[in-house]
């Protein structure tokens, strides 16, 4: 089964700053990667999604994140945050054989500072 | 709002009991998965049901069941419950899903959050 490593459980940043989180997985075949946010309270929301094509993919609420294969990595950017982006993000792949199902990570908290 | 409803939003019961967990999907989607989210094990795939029929299976224990009925709404039943089992549990939903190698969008319900003491 794939699995999904995301290395920083908190992000503190302050606003208008950049950010990155990581995300590296494993599988030897072709998958599909996402990012999902979820703000307090909430249910998960899609952020972004690799399925095929460029590397490079774009997201909602200003977020971009690079697929890179030979790495194994699904990194998730923004230029500048926002106090609204504090939140918890999830990194996600889905298994090869079925590509509705997902492997989660164990989530990063993004806490934007003032 | 992404339109799945979950029912009840909280959920306290003691040990050794059983609950039902309730997910009413978005208008039109066949699909529906469960989640479990909790402080040790992270965000984990349960179980998908599509059109009423069991389409993929994760870590979900055998004390767990899970059924989609004929109007799409779907019933997590957990039975003898254990201290353990406290999580947030996620149902989502999707139009398709009846076959593994087309990807379909998971929508996410607001979860059930089921506190074990």
């Amino acid at each position: 089964a794939q699995s999904v490593t995301q290395l920083d459980s908190q992000v503190p940043v302050f606003e208008e700053a950049p950010v990155e989180l990581r995300c590296n997985y494993s599988s030897s075949v072709s998958v599909y990667l996402f990012w999902y946010v979820q703000y307090p309270n909430q249910g998960l929301q899609l952020l972004l999604k690799y399925l095929s094509g460029s590397t490079l993919v774009k997201g909602i609420n200003g977020f971009e994140a690079e697929f890179n294969k030979s790495q194994t990595s699904f990194h998730l950017r923004k230029p500048s945050v926002h106090i609204s982006d504090t939140a918890e993000y999830f990194c996600a792949v889905s298994d090869e054989y079925n590509f509705n199902k997902f492997y989660f990570g164990s989530g990063t908290k993004l806490n934007v500072k003032p | 709002d992404s339109g799945v409803t979950q029912t009840p939003k909280h959920l306290i019961t003691a040990t050794g009991q059983r609950v039902t967990l309730r997910c009413s999907p978005r208008s039109g989607d066949l699909s529906v998965y469960w989640y479990q989210q909790s402080l040790d094990q992270g965000l984990q795939f349960l179980i998908q049901y599509y059109n009423g029929e069991e389409r993929a299976k994760g870590n979900i224990l055998e004390r767990f069941s899970a059924q989609q009925f004929p109007d799409l709404h779907s019933e997590l039943n957990l039975s003898s419950l254990e201290l353990g089992d406290s999580a947030l549990y996620f149902c989502a939903s999707s139009v398709g899903g009846s076959g593994g190698l087309s990807y379909n969008e998971q929508f996410f319900g607001p979860g059930t959050r089921l506190t074990v003491l």
